[in-house]
């Protein structure tokens, strides 16, 4: 079946260390990839979009990687700021104008 | 320019009862897809319109419907509720295009009682 997975545990870090997000998934092919950022009560926001010839694309202190045979994506802040708590989603485009968005990580950025 | 306004943004229904959330997209946006997202499960796909027209959906039943109208806005409807119906539906604007940036709304939280 098709899935995308990424850590259903929080992550938790100290400010200033690098967040490392994961984002899996199986039995898809997808043209692109996208990360949002969703904060409590409110409506996910677009980060990053990554295609799949692309290896890797910054923005910032934002990274996302993308391997199409390990079928992952990773997605990376630097220098991480108590702001940047929020839940993180991965979102696949899968064809026929249907996104679907893993269930996200929440990040906790310790002062 | 405004953002994706959805209406109402919190909602009370009766298990049985019928429901209709308003969806206004971002100016020049003709695609909104809507989608549930409740703790257990995440964003789960319900439906995508583009000029009036359904795109794709996703696997929910039938008592899950929606529209587009000429002007873009787009409405749900959920018909004979159930309490597993509760959630937070949000819908997305974009150009329709592929690569384009979705614009959520803050979202309809329903309840079922």
């Amino acid at each position: 079946s098709q899935k995308i997975e990424q850590n259903s545990e929080a992550l938790n870090i100290q400010e200033g260390k690098t967040a490392t997000l994961t984002c899996n998934y199986t039995n898809y092919s997808p043209a692109y990839l996208q990360w949002y950022r969703q904060d409590p009560g409110r409506g996910p926001v677009f980060l990053l979009l990554i295609r799949e010839n692309e290896k890797e694309k910054r923005k910032e202190r934002l990274k996302v990687t993308f391997d199409t045979t390990l079928k992952q994506s990773l997605f990376h802040i630097t220098a991480s700021q108590p702001a940047d708590s929020a839940t993180y989603l991965c979102a696949l485009y899968t064809g026929g104008f249907k996104t679907i968005f893993g269930a996200g990580t929440r990040l906790f950025v310790k002062a | 320019k405004a953002g994706v306004t959805q209406t109402p943004r919190y909602l009370i229904k009766t298990r049985g009862q019928q429901v209709t959330l308003s969806c206004s997209p971002i100016s020049g946006h003709r695609s909104v897809s809507w989608y549930q997202q409740t703790p257990g499960q995440g964003l789960q796909f319900l439906f995508e319109y583009f000029s009036e027209t359904q795109r794709n959906k996703g696997n929910f039943p039938g008592r899950f419907s929606g529209r587009q109208f000429s002007n873009s806005r787009s409405e749900m409807n959920v018909s004979t509720l159930e309490l597993g119906d509760s959630a937070l539906y949000l819908c997305a604007s974009s150009l329709g295009g592929r690569e384009t940036e979705a614009f959520f709304g803050q979202g309809t939280r329903l309840t079922v009682v």
